[in-house]
């Protein structure tokens, strides 16, 4: 597609479930980022993929999230034992190269807006 | 922890004015900047890039870096009441792996 594409657009679901979220970057984009933004807070970065491997993930706030990337496309944020404070937008974003390459600009997607009742 | 400020605002200015948008980064190993543009319940939008000292022109958009002092700025001119948005700055860290937003600045245009 044109754009970086996210899946779904809105997920509600209860305290405990786990919860997929999916990105599509935009095709022949070889770096993949992960990224939050709760209400009041700014863009919190995650994860970082280049290709399929994940050199940071330093942003993960706990063991509960967890991410994979496959075919060097397609992503997959999993999120287990979902809390409240985990309700948020979670934006993914895709640039051409990564890091060490020559930083070329983020494109975002649309978002999952994550509620935790 | 490494930051990027910016004034939360709002910003008013009238329609056909010039709109400057600031922001600080405490990271000196941040090598590229960006400005992105977000409307209420959307996601961000690129709106310039910047890696070199100096100034860049896009259209009616200026973005300036200047490193020795850890500032980048943005300014917009001939505003229309469309740019009227929350404007995010940010700053790749040192790995170039991730980039640190500030909180953004709302700019609201009247005509």
């Amino acid at each position: 597609g044109a754009g970086v594409s996210q899946s779904p657009s809105n997920k509600v679901t209860e305290k405990g479930k786990d919860v997929e979220l999916r990105c599509d970057p935009i095709s022949g984009h070889t770096a993949l980022y992960w990224y939050r933004q709760s209400l009041g807070q700014g863009l919190e970065f995650l994860i970082y993929f280049q290709g399929n491997s994940a050199p940071d993930k330093s942003g993960l706030p706990s063991d509960r999230f967890s991410a994979e990337r496959t075919g060097g496309s397609v992503s997959t944020l999993t999120i287990q034992r979902t809390q409240q404070e985990d309700s948020a937008v979670y934006l993914c974003a895709s640039s051409l190269v990564g890091a060490g390459q020559g930083n070329q600009p983020q494109h975002f997607g649309d978002g999952t807006r994550l509620s935790i009742l | 922890q490494k930051e990027v400020e910016q004034n939360s605002g709002p910003l008013s200015v009238p329609e056909g004015a010039i709109a400057s948008l600031n922001c600080t980064y405490s990271d000196r190993g941040s090598q590229s900047f960006f400005w992105y543009r977000q409307y209420s319940g959307k996601s961000p939008e690129l709106i310039m890039f910047i890696y070199s000292n100096g100034d860049k022109e896009d259209g009616r958009f200026t973005a300036q870096l200047n490193k020795a002092s850890q500032y980048v700025s943005l300014l917009i001119r001939d505003s229309q009441p469309s740019d009227s948005a929350t404007y995010l700055c940010a700053a790749t860290n040192q790995a170039g792996t991730a980039l640190i937003f500030g909180k953004g600045t709302t700019l609201s245009v009247s005509s």
